[in-house]
């Protein structure tokens, strides 16, 4: 069983380019989630989806960013007009269902963003 | 508000030393779900284990061990005989029922272990 898998692995934009992360769930897994990590740092909640729906994008920037996750193919995690600050580590993590105690986020191995 | 605080940035230990990583959160909801997480220098997540906030039992895992105590709202990890394979940065992490379903991480701990 495939873990989630993420592409790029390492990405670099030049400032004011697109940037633009894939992500593929785990098999039977419906439940798509993005964070991202900036240098030295912790992740942080970006946004959380459902086949063909945003449930939560309470951690997205106002600006530049969205994400979608449609009905076939990955999750799409799209940044515009890229800045230096977007440089990070932007993980994709997939649950079986959102609800309930027996669910664990599965990690993908993570997409780096570098801005030049 | 979700928080998560790992007070140590940065440990140091000699192989075959115990460490222990310490974990404090703060969550309005009565029931929630701890996790910790090891990212090697290879930049992935690894999944280390969840803990239900209504089971305090403690777990046992080969060399780890997670000590969960409500009262001082922590759960602290413990590498007992540590080896150099264990060198990465540990993430805790927590997620509350009614906080949605978003993993709220603490800044994490790196650890060096060495030989």
């Amino acid at each position: 069983n495939a873990g989630v898998m993420q592409n790029p692995r390492h990405l670099v934009r030049r400032r004011g380019q697109e940037a633009r992360l894939r992500c593929s769930p785990m098999k039977g897994h419906s439940h798509v989630y993005w964070y991202r990590q900036l240098p030295e740092e912790g992740l942080k909640f970006m946004v959380y989806l459902q086949k063909e729906n945003i449930i939560d994008e309470s951690g997205m920037p106002k600006e530049r960013f969205s994400a979608e996750f449609p009905k076939e193919g990955p999750s799409i995690l799209r940044i515009q007009q890229v800045v230096r600050g977007d440089s990070a580590a932007y993980f994709c993590a997939s649950s079986p269902t959102g609800q309930g105690e027996t669910y664990e986020q599965y990690f993908g191995p993570g997409t780096r963003l570098t801005v030049t | 508000a979700q928080k998560v605080t790992q007070a140590q940035t940065e440990i140091s230990v000699v192989e075959k030393e115990d460490v222990t990583l310490d974990c404090v959160y703060e969550t309005r909801d009565t029931t929630y779900y701890l996790f910790w997480y090891k990212q090697p220098p290879s930049g992935e997540l690894v999944f280390l284990i969840r803990r239900n906030s209504f089971d305090e039992q403690n777990e046992i895992s080969g060399r780890y061990s997670w000590n969960f105590q409500k009262s001082t709202s922590s759960f602290n990890f413990t590498i007992t005989a540590s080896q150099v394979v264990d060198s990465a940065v540990y993430f805790c992490a927590l997620r509350g029922d009614n906080a949605g379903n978003m993993l709220t991480f603490g800044g994490g701990t790196r650890l060096m272990v060495k030989p």
